[in-house]
Order: C-alpha cells, then structure tokens, then sequence
C-alpha cells in the first residue's frame, strides 16, 4: 500500500528536549516536505527536500532542522524544543514532475511544555 | 507570493442539502493546481478534489464538484447530498506547477464544516 508513515503520531516533551520526527514514504517520491498546522493558520511548509541532499527552508524554518540521507526518509529534527513549537506536524511527498498531488502522513501532534 | 482566502471559518448544513463552501487565491502564475482537501476529527489530509488551470471543465468527484472561475480566481466547492460523514474542516490548497524548485501547497485558513442531522 502506497504511504506515508509519521512516528510518533503523539509526542509531549519539555523545553530543550531534543526530539526527532520520522517520516518515511513507499513511492520513491523525490519531494517530501514538512507543514505544521495552527488553528486559524491552516498549514505551512517548514522544510522541504527535492532529492536526495538537496533540502532547503519553507515558511517556517526557525528552531527545525531536516536531513535527506534516503530517498524514502526525510526526518524532522527539533534541536531545542519551545513551546511555541506545540503544533500539529504534517509530513508530505510527490513526484517532482508532474506532481499535483502530495500524499500526507498521518500527522503528529507534538506540545512542548 | 501566492495567498489562499477562504472567507468562512465555519458553515453549517442540514443533512441531504447542498452547501458551497467559497475560496479565492491570488497568483500571478497562468498555469497552476487547485484542490480542496478534508481534515476530519482524525486530523488525516484527504484529498476531496483536484483542478487543473489549463482545463476549462470543472472537475466533480460523485457528490463533491468544484466552481472554477480562472479570471476571477475563484475555486468553490459543491457538495451535494451533504452526509453526517462530510462534516470535517475544508482546506482550499493552491500549487505551482514549477517544473523544478518548490512547488509547496499553499493553504487557505480552512472552513469548519458541521452536518446538522
């Protein structure tokens, strides 16, 4: 079944903990990116990855760091967590050519305390 | 930088009826996708309906079909025979058609959509 798996799907932490999202997808897909969704804001894109190495901000990129070791990986990575933090984490991916539609992960609701 | 408005934080609907749910987005791109995805309480990402900019014919899926009004940038959704299942938070989604660079979705706030039985 084509996916895109997110763990931890729950995640409370304290401030400065540092924690790491997983995201993984089974399409070979070369685009994966990070949104995170507020309440009034919709969602916004942190992070994203065009191929292997290649990353680079979104909107959002401040206190979040991501890797592109793998093709099907793209991990989030909080180095120092802080409250403002607290949010619900979307992980996506897509062809890079003709690639109209992202498939999202499940989602990850992390609070930072 | 493209924007995405959806004007109603919440609608509601009588279950069987019809309810238009409105978007408007800003782009100065000729060539681009549109879509309308679902949250429901389980906070999963569904895609309800995509658009295509070149294609003139409004796209439908069974109960759910689209207005698309290009020179107005307008993109509303239909959802005919609204069921208690349809009743979730609608996110309008805008997306380049860049052939290389990021090409992110770029949402609206989302509409909050309740089914009244």
């Amino acid at each position: 079944e084509a996916q895109v798996t997110q763990n931890p799907r729950y995640l409370i932490t304290v401030t400065g903990k540092k924690l790491t999202v997983t995201c993984s997808q089974n399409m070979n897909h070369e685009y994966m990116s990070w949104y995170r969704q507020d309440p009034g804001l919709g969602l916004r894109q942190i992070y994203y990855s065009m191929n292997v190495e290649v990353t680079d901000k979104g909107d959002v990129p401040e206190g979040y760091k991501v890797s592109r070791k793998e093709k099907r990986n793209f991990p989030l990575i909080l180095e120092s967590p802080s409250p403002n933090q607290t949010s619900l984490y979307f992980c996506a991916s897509s062809l890079v050519r003709q690639s109209y539609e992202q498939y999202f992960g499940p989602g990850t609701r992390l609070t930072v305390t | 930088a493209q924007t995405v408005t959806q004007s109603q934080p919440e609608m509601s609907v009588q279950e069987a009826e019809t309810v238009t749910l409105s978007c408007t987005y800003d782009t100065s791109e000729s060539d681009y996708y549109l879509f309308w995805y679902k949250q429901p309480p389980s906070r999963q990402m569904i895609l309800v309906i995509r658009q295509e900019a070149y294609k003139q014919q409004n796209a439908t899926e069974n109960r759910f079909s689209v207005n698309f009004q290009k020179a107005a940038k307008s993109f509303s959704l239909k959802i005919s025979d609204s069921q208690l299942g349809d009743a979730a938070m609608y996110f309008c989604a805008y997306r380049s058609t860049g052939h290389s660079g990021n090409t992110p979705l770029v949402f609206g706030k989302g509409t909050r959509l309740s089914v009244i039985a």
